[in-house]
Formats: C-alpha cells, structure tokens, sequence
C-alpha cells in the first residue's frame, strides 16, 4: 500500500495538554498536509509544508518534516476538547497527481 | 462551510446495480478528485480531473469512473456493485492559481451496498 502510516492509532488527553502525531511515509513528496475530520465526514485542512520547509506554525499547530527520514509530525498545543476528531497526514507524491491519505490518528480530547 | 456539496447524502443499493454520485465545486476551482474511505480507514484517492480530463488515478478498477463538466461538477459512477463498494465516498476541489495543492472537501455520499 502506498498509505501514510500514521502513529498512534489512538490518542486520549486531558484538555489542556498537547498532541503529538506522526505520520510516515515512504515515497518521494512535493508536500505534506494535516487535515482533521470531525465524525467520519468532510475533511477540513489545516496546514502545509512543502518538501524544502522542516518546519510550520499555524495557530496552536506545529508541523515538522524530515524528507531524510521521510516523517512528519503535527503538534497540537494546549488542547481543547473541540480538537477531538481523526487528524490524516496527505502526501502530494512527486510527479503524480495523486494525494496519499495516511491511515490517521483518532484524537481524544476530555474535559 | 467549503462551498464544496455532494449529493446525495446518503444511498442504499444492491450487489450488481449501478450508482452515480455527484459533486460541486467550490467557486472559482478547476480541479476536482474523488476519494473512497471505508470504515476506520483513510480515504483513498480514486481519480483526479482537471478541466473535464482525468490526470491521475488510483488503484481502481474501470467500472470506477467519472466526468467533469464545462462548470467543473463532477461526478462518479459506478458498475456492477459489489459489498466492498460501501464506503464513505468524498469529493474534493482545489483551485486553479494560489494554493492549488489544498484540498476543500464536501460532506461526503455514504454508500451501502446490500
């Protein structure tokens, strides 16, 4: 499969804390995005790096990416309990028009 | 709110039959690709089009197969269903200049395939 694999599957704060989610991949990219799904419907985007950047503030978001070890990771500061949703990392593969979804990260924020 | 619609929301067919789901852009966007997400899983690009030709697919069999029209909807169509078929299906457009690699997403077409 060419899917980004993501880690971890699941994750459960308290509100308040921060998030930390990975995504891995394996094949060249031009970009990489996070997008948030809230209860298994439209995805919503939230940032991207481009393949020459290492790193990315929008908000409370931080993403990093390592096109050496082909990884990323999206940091979600001071959590609130709207955060809770699926977080996918998209890949743009190089010379391709195809967009490479991870298998995501079910983020659990409690009040 | 992404200016992005799909219609219908949701759809109940049968092993066999033949469905089309249909997609609007957002204004102002050329570019339209369509996405299959079954259950726990993330979404699966199926095919891209840009100005009504298709510019990239996924691993989809032919009976997956779309239009683009002079507007920039789209739709998708699908033979001879199958039980693996029902999924979360989602279009997306991007824009023609400016950030053309984000995506804007519609609420998705819940298939079932019974």
């Amino acid at each position: 499969s060419q899917q980004g694999e993501e880690d971890p599957q699941a994750l459960s704060i308290q509100e308040g804390e921060n998030a930390t989610m990975n995504c891995s991949y394996k094949t060249s990219i031009n970009n990489l995005q996070w997008y948030r799904q809230n209860s298994g419907r439209g995805l919503v985007h939230l940032i991207l790096i481009r393949s020459n950047e290492r790193e990315k503030h929008s908000g409370r978001l931080r993403v990093t990416l390592d096109t050496s070890k082909k990884s990323s990771s999206l940091l979600i500061t001071a959590s609130r309990a709207a955060d809770t949703a699926s977080y996918f990392c998209v890949l743009k593969a190089k010379g391709t028009y195809k967009y490479i979804f991870g298998t995501g990260t079910r983020l659990k924020v409690l009040a | 709110e992404t200016g992005v619609t799909q219609s219908p929301t949701h759809l109940i067919k049968t092993r066999g039959q033949q469905v089309t789901l249909r997609c609007s852009s957002q204004s102002g966007h050329n570019t339209v690709s369509w996405y299959q997400q079954a259950l726990g899983q993330g979404p699966q690009f199926i095919f891209q089009y840009y100005r009504e030709e298709e510019n990239g697919r996924g691993n989809f069999p032919p009976r997956f197969s779309g239009l683009q029209f002079p507007n920039y909807s789209s739709e998708l169509n699908v033979n001879a269903l199958e039980l693996d078929d029902s999924a979360l299906y989602l279009c997306a457009s991007s824009a023609a200049t400016g950030e053309v690699e984000k995506l804007f997403f519609g609420s998705g077409t819940q298939l079932s395939v019974l």
